[in-house]
């Protein structure tokens, strides 16, 4: 069964300092992965997905995520911080192997930027 | 700007009162579907439309409903809504149903039940 991981319930972080927000999975086949935020009150937005080739990946707002298929882990970074960047972070994964359109996803992990 | 609407953005009901949400979309996409989402919970996948085929996960409660009478709207009927229902629902849309196709998701209608 496909499974994401988000092992941190919450990332306390200073504004201009560099985040990471955590994220593993567990597919059967190869991946796609998917980062998501998610702001009070508000629908999902999409930030970045890994389909194949460079393992690191540019999305939106500044942004990245590296991909490391020996640690079946997906992380999202960003070098430097904003109080904006505040928000729920989803981690979603499909198993390209498999038939059906669910995203699975993580539980969230909670950022909060201090100024 | 292309998006996906939502309405209402709140909605409140009565315990085993029917209640519909409203989902529309100018992206023209082929793919709508409905997530619901539990305070500090992640999305769950209800069900979705690829074009006018309908696809239910296997652990949707009956009580869920879905209809799509043209490309542009969704709707999600709850029959008789329960107290367990109170969440927030997401309506998200995609261009097709491919497992690399990310989507769209609308701001999302939180629904109580009193």
């Amino acid at each position: 069964a496909q499974s994401v991981a988000q092992p941190e319930d919450q990332v306390n972080v200073a504004e201009g300092n560099p985040l990471t927000v955590k994220c593993t999975y567990s597919v059967s086949g190869n991946p796609y992965l998917f980062w998501y935020v998610q702001y009070p009150n508000r629908g999902l937005q999409f930030l970045l997905k890994y389909i194949t080739g460079d393992n690191l990946v540019k999305g939106s707002y500044g942004f990245e995520a590296e991909f490391n298929k020996s640690q079946t882990s997906f992380h999202l970074k960003k070098p430097s911080a904003l109080v904006s960047d505040s928000a729920l972070y989803f981690c979603a994964v499909r198993d390209r192997g498999q038939a059906g359109t669910a995203l699975i996803f993580g539980k969230g992990t909670t950022l909060s930027v201090s100024s | 700007d292309a998006m996906v609407i939502q309405n209402p953005r709140y909605q409140v009901t009565q315990f085993g009162k029917p209640v519909t949400l409203s989902c529309s979309q100018t992206l023209n996409h082929n793919v709508m579907y409905w997530y619901q989402q539990k305070s500090s919970q992640a999305p769950k996948l209800l069900f979705h439309y690829y074009d006018k085929d309908f696809n239910n996960e296997a652990d949707t409660p009956d009580n869920f409903q879905s209809r799509r009478p043209n490309t542009s709207f969704c709707f999600l009927d709850i029959r008789s809504p329960g107290l367990g229902d109170a969440a927030m629902y997401l309506c998200a849309t995609s261009y097709r149903s491919g497992a690399r196709d990310e989507q769209f998701f609308g701001p999302g209608t939180r629904l109580t039940v009193l």
